[in-house]
């Protein structure tokens, strides 16, 4: 089965850049999206269709995916983007999600 | 506004089942895919399934085939995923979500999640 692989946790300073990758084979040749997750909340989806941003999500958000790769990039880092990062990819009607990347704003 | 309502939390009893719905409202219900997600305590975010809410067809995780059930009722515009012969592992937050194939299947919306705890 399809595997999506990503690092447990990325670290960042207050407005700086913050890039967290997702793994898979061939991941370019697919869509990839991402979703951000706060404590007890619910996911939210913040890039699509690779590159994407959903109404309502902010510039700061930004996703690539080439090769193997998939990337979320946060540009200019806010304490409010601290959550749990979850990127998603489609293939042959299934769904796989990664394992999910901490990002700690410090 | 495109809202997805869940049913409250269910305590079980290992082997029992749970059926845990979904009311959307806001859009065409049968133009989306339904998809349920679960979450256990402290862990990832695992797919379980969809149904296209305008033909009925389903796809089911590898994980959770012959345990799980996803149904809708088109009058209702509800979604339904039943799990049945549950055990202590099955104790997660569940969540449908809303896609579509042009949006590449992607989750644009989500319900607010429904505890599931199963226990003795």
């Amino acid at each position: 089965s399809y595997e999506l692989t990503q690092s447990p946790s990325v670290s960042v300073s207050p407005g700086q850049t913050a890039s967290i990758t997702c793994s898979g084979d061939k991941l370019g040749d697919k869509y990839a999206c991402w979703y951000q997750q706060k404590p007890g909340q619910s996911p939210v989806l913040v890039i699509y269709q690779d590159r994407k941003r959903p109404s309502g999500i902010p510039e700061r958000f930004s996703g690539s995916n080439s090769g193997n790769t998939a990337t979320l990039t946060i540009s200019g880092t806010q304490a409010m983007d601290e959550a749990d990062y979850y990127c998603q990819a489609w293939d042959s009607s299934y769904v796989v999600f990664g394992g999910g990347t901490k990002l700690t704003v410090l | 506004q495109v809202q997805l309502v869940q049913s409250g939390a269910a305590v079980k009893k290992p082997g029992a089942s749970v059926k845990v719905s979904c009311k959307a409202s806001g859009y065409t219900f049968t133009d989306y895919s339904m998809h349920w997600v679960r979450q256990a305590p402290g862990q990832r975010l695992e797919w379980m399934g969809w149904i296209n809410a305008g033909n009925v067809n389903t796809k089911y995780s590898q994980k959770f085939q012959g345990r799980v059930t996803i149904t809708r009722d088109t009058s209702a515009t509800t979604a339904y995923m039943e799990l049945s012969s549950l055990r202590s592992e099955d104790t997660a937050v569940y969540y449908c979500a809303r896609s579509s194939s042009s949006s590449g299947h992607s989750f644009d919306y989500w319900g607010q999640g429904t505890l599931v705890i199963v226990s003795s």
